[in-house]
This record gives structure tokens, C-alpha cells and sequence, in this order.
């Protein structure tokens, strides 16, 4: 199976800052990661596919990038609204397709 | 736009099958794979596999021979079956369809996710 780890597991921010996740792979899977959002009780939400392609709806404050095993997601101007976990994933190989732990972002 | 309802019991015994259904509306049931996930404390996200139309399937190897999904298209139905249940299939699960660029059934991230539901095993 192909690793995911996130780092930090979690991070806390204030609204308007600028806050940058990472997802390592075990392994090189191009550019096939996804990263997505979740609030409590919540399904997760799609964000970015493709590494840094972002999903029609999802605000431009988020970007992604990276290639290979290393990947980042960051967050322009914090809102409120962005305080979650986020998720990557990588579909490189769906033998199995896996997730990263997850990273927090709270309320400093 | 596609929406996904998943739907079960909430509590199975330990040694039982948790059976689960998730009905897709406001799309076509027959074009994508559509794909199972659950998540614990303990293990977070983890995909259970994915199934197409025609019975084509993928499981994850972790859970060996335990699972089965089908897709009913005359119900707009997708289902999981996962047999010899303990503990540790304590989760909330999750459907979910397959995304990718077109003709392309490997690369896939997943979008949209049911609500999901939570399955609690015990005694």
C-alpha cells in the first residue's frame, strides 16, 4: 500500500493568515492526489484534484501543489468558515486508493 | 447534481454481516464506479473498495474475502455486504463516486460523498 502522511496533525491559526498543510506519499504517485475538507458530523468535501486542480464551487484562497511524493495545500486569508480537518489522498494505485491522517486547523 | 444517501442498520453483532445501501439520485447510476469508505478513530479514512454497473469490482486487500458491493440499476441502489463483523468495523461509512478524467477508471478521486452512517458493532 502507498503511505500518506500528513504534517502537522494539527495547527492552530487565526482568521487571515496563511496556512500551508503537507502530504508525503511512500512511494512517487505523480500528481494523483486529492485533498479534501471536513467539518464535524460531516462527509468529507472535495477541494483540489490533480494535485492543484480545484474543484468547481471551492474558493481560490485554496491552492495546491507538488509532484511525486511531496504535496502541499495551502490556505490564503483564513476564515472562519475554513476551521476543519483536511485529508489527502492518493489514487495513484487503487490497490488500495489511501488517506493521510489528517491535519486539524483550529482557532488561535 | 448527483446526491448520495446511505441507509442500514446501526448496530450489527459481532460474528454478523453489516449490510448497507446507499441510493444515487439526480444522476446516472451506470457511467462511474461508486465506492465505499469508512472512517474510525482509530484508522481514519479507510476505502473499502469500489464497484461498476457490470460487477466489475475492487476491494481492498485488508479486508481479504469479507466484502461484497453490487450496483442495482433498476433500484438506483449501490450495496456493501461485509460479513464475520467485529469490532473493529465500528465506522461511519461512506459511498462515494468515483471522479476522474473521462474514460479514465484508475486515477480517481471521489466526489460526491454520502452523508454517511454510523455502524456500531457489538453485543
Amino acid at each position: 500500500d502507498i503511505q500518506m502522511t500528513q504534517s502537522p496533525s494539527s495547527l492552530s491559526a487565526s482568521v487571515g493568515d496563511r496556512v500551508t498543510l503537507t502530504c508525503r506519499a511512500s512511494q512517487s504517485i505523480g500528481t494523483w492526489l486529492a485533498w479534501y475538507q471536513q467539518k464535524p458530523g460531516k462527509a468529507p468535501v472535495l477541494l483540489i484534484y490533480k494535485a492543484s486542480t480545484l474543484q468547481s464551487g471551492v474558493s481560490s484562497r485554496f491552492s495546491g501543489s507538488g509532484s511525486g511524493t511531496e504535496f502541499t495545500l495551502t490556505i490564503n486569508n483564513l476564515q472562519p468558515d475554513d476551521f476543519a480537518t483536511y485529508y489527502c489522498q492518493q489514487f495513484s494505485s487503487y490497490s488500495p486508493y489511501t488517506f493521510g491522517q489528517g491535519t486539524k486547523v483550529d482557532i488561535k | 447534481q448527483v446526491q448520495l444517501q446511505e441507509s442500514g442498520p446501526g448496530l450489527v453483532k459481532p460474528s454478523e454481516t453489516l449490510s448497507l445501501m446507499c441510493a444515487v439520485s439526480g444522476g446516472s447510476i451506470s457511467t462511474s464506479y461508486w465506492s465505499w469508505i469508512r472512517q474510525s478513530p482509530g484508522k481514519g479514512l479507510e476505502w473499502l473498495g469500489r464497484v461498476y454497473i457490470s460487477g466489475t469490482h475492487d476491494y481492498n486487500p485488508a479486508l481479504k474475502d469479507r466484502v461484497t458491493m453490487s450496483v442495482s440499476m433498476s433500484k438506483n441502489e449501490v450495496s456493501l455486504r461485509l460479513t464475520s463483523v467485529t469490532a473493529a468495523d465500528t465506522a461511519v461509512y461512506y459511498c462515494a463516486r468515483d471522479s476522474g478524467d473521462y474514460g479514465d477508471f484508475v486515477n480517481n478521486w471521489f466526489d460526491p460523498w454520502g452523508q454517511g452512517t454510523l455502524v456500531i458493532v457489538s453485543s
